[in-house]
């Protein structure tokens, strides 16, 4: 499984950006970049994905790299509930019948101050 | 509302003990996974299933064994519980495409004692 780097915890202002880096330099063509995150005391929740176009939803912002080995998740106007571990993972565009092992890394700590 | 649901959200059992943890979904997904979640350490993948009676190992299955005999159902299975077992139990399902999210139950917290 191509691997993900992040860094351990990212300290923000509540109502101001906040730019989580993603990098993934062995990723291959065929692999869509996840993110997750997991707020405290509750399972991973999903936030976007994207495979090689900048994406937008909701919760927030996915913006890749051309070469696809770095990505940045955006929270346009960050809040106290947005402090939470957030997970950058790689998932292949067909598994077919075969394996998905959905490898999580340690996340980013994002800690946001009021 | 799509569902994910773990049979116990706390759990204490004894060492030595066998230990079922049950996993259920309703969204007629192909493949189904169990982590566990330590300090510092992240969650780790235990095992997953792409198919009825199907299993892969993850990253740390010793003193683990897992079951799916029916699509919505994976059970992960603790044969001799040990204090170290002691952990959060996540378990997750998705569809088999990578371009699709991911769903998790609340976990179980299980405490080997």
């Amino acid at each position: 499984d191509a691997k993900t780097t992040q860094p351990n915890s990212m300290e923000s202002n509540e109502e101001e950006p906040v730019h989580l880096p993603c990098n993934h330099s062995t990723i291959s063509g065929t692999d869509y970049i996840h993110w997750y995150r997991q707020l405290p005391s509750q399972g991973p929740e999903y936030v976007i994905h994207g495979l090689t176009s900048n994406v937008n939803n909701r919760m927030a912002s996915l913006a890749i790299a051309e070469d696809r080995k770095s990505s940045t998740l955006i929270l346009h106007r960050a809040t106290l509930r947005d402090a939470a571990v957030y997970y950058c993972i790689l998932r292949a565009v067909d598994s077919g019948g075969g394996a998905d092992g959905l490898t999580f890394g340690k996340g980013t700590h994002l800690i946001i101050q009021p | 509302d799509v569902k994910v649901t773990q049979s116990s959200r706390y759990l204490v059992k004894r060492t030595g003990e066998k230990v079922f943890l049950e996993c259920v979904q309703d969204m007629d997904h192909e493949n189904m996974f169990w982590y566990r979640q330590d300090p510092g350490l992240g969650l780790r993948l235990i095992y997953f299933s792409y198919d009825v009676k199907m299993k892969e190992k993850g990253d740390i299955p010793e003193g683990y064994s897992v079951s799916r005999e029916k699509k919505e159902r994976f059970s992960l299975i603790l044969e001799s519980a040990s204090t170290n077992q002691t952990s959060m139990y996540l378990c997750a399902s998705s569809p088999n495409r990578g371009n699709t999210e991911a769903f998790f139950g609340q976990g179980t917290r299980l405490t080997v004692v």
